[in-house]
């Protein structure tokens, strides 16, 4: 059972946008709209941040922005802020009750 | 508020078994399914497996298919990941984690550190 695949890293400048994408087939990201977005920082728990494709929990930055086309899934992060920094991972639902996370990617900001 | 409070960390030896608990508050357990998924050091997060507390049944990745087993106690409103044969790449942080519904996993246990060595 294979990852889904996300860039391994991304970086930004404050105050600039940037778009994480993950990657993965038919059987799970293009097979259903059940793709989460997670931040997780070292020595936390994950963080939920976008649920069923484009949904902000409350309590989330509307600077987080959830997408899907076919087979890719996106996060835009606008406004980039230091507090950003983070690893930030995808997951899928993929078929027969079973789900998968992406590879992760580590945001950096400049 | 939902809260997910796991045991504490362990030390065992290759070959030994792991048993992590998850015990829920501030929600009906029976209500969500709960989710197993480790972080091995400096790796990405990847998913155990899923039970449903009300019935009790599970789903296990088939990665770990013959080595985890996952069980609940709805008397104390907790969940266990069993890991048996461990490895030395079985060094990982263990989390539990509630889904919502859709892999939305909204509450996270704040992980289990299992360290592996002889």
């Amino acid at each position: 059972q294979s990852a889904l695949t996300q860039p391994a890293s991304v970086s930004g400048s404050p105050g600039q946008s940037i778009t994480l994408s993950c990657t993965g087939t038919s059987s799970d990201v293009g097979g259903y709209n059940f793709v989460s977005w997670y931040q997780h920082h070292p020595d936390k728990a994950p963080k939920l941040i976008i649920f069923e494709v484009n949904n902000r929990p409350s309590g989330v930055s509307d600077r987080f922005s959830g997408s899907k086309s076919g087979i890719t899934a996106s996060l835009t992060i606008s406004g980039l802020q230091a507090e950003d920094e983070a690893d930030y991972y995808c997951s899928s639902y993929r078929r027969s009750d079973t789900y998968v996370f992406g590879s992760g990617t580590k945001v950096t900001v400049l | 508020q939902v809260h997910l409070v796991q045991s504490g960390a362990e030390v065992k030896k290759p070959g030994a078994s792991v048993k992590v608990s998850c015990k829920a508050s501030g929600y009906s357990f029976t209500g969500y399914y709960l989710h197993w998924v480790r972080q091995a050091p400096g790796q990405g997060l990847e998913w155990m497996g899923l039970i449903n507390p009300n019935k009790g049944g599970s789903t296990v990745a088939q990665k770990f298919q013959d080595r985890v087993s996952l069980t609940r106690d709805t008397f104390i409103d907790t969940a266990y990941m069993e890991l048996s044969g461990l490895r030395s790449d079985d060094a990982a942080l263990y989390y539990c984690t509630r889904d919502q519904g859709g892999a939305t996993f909204d509450s996270w246990g704040q992980g289990t550190l299992v360290t592996v060595s002889s």
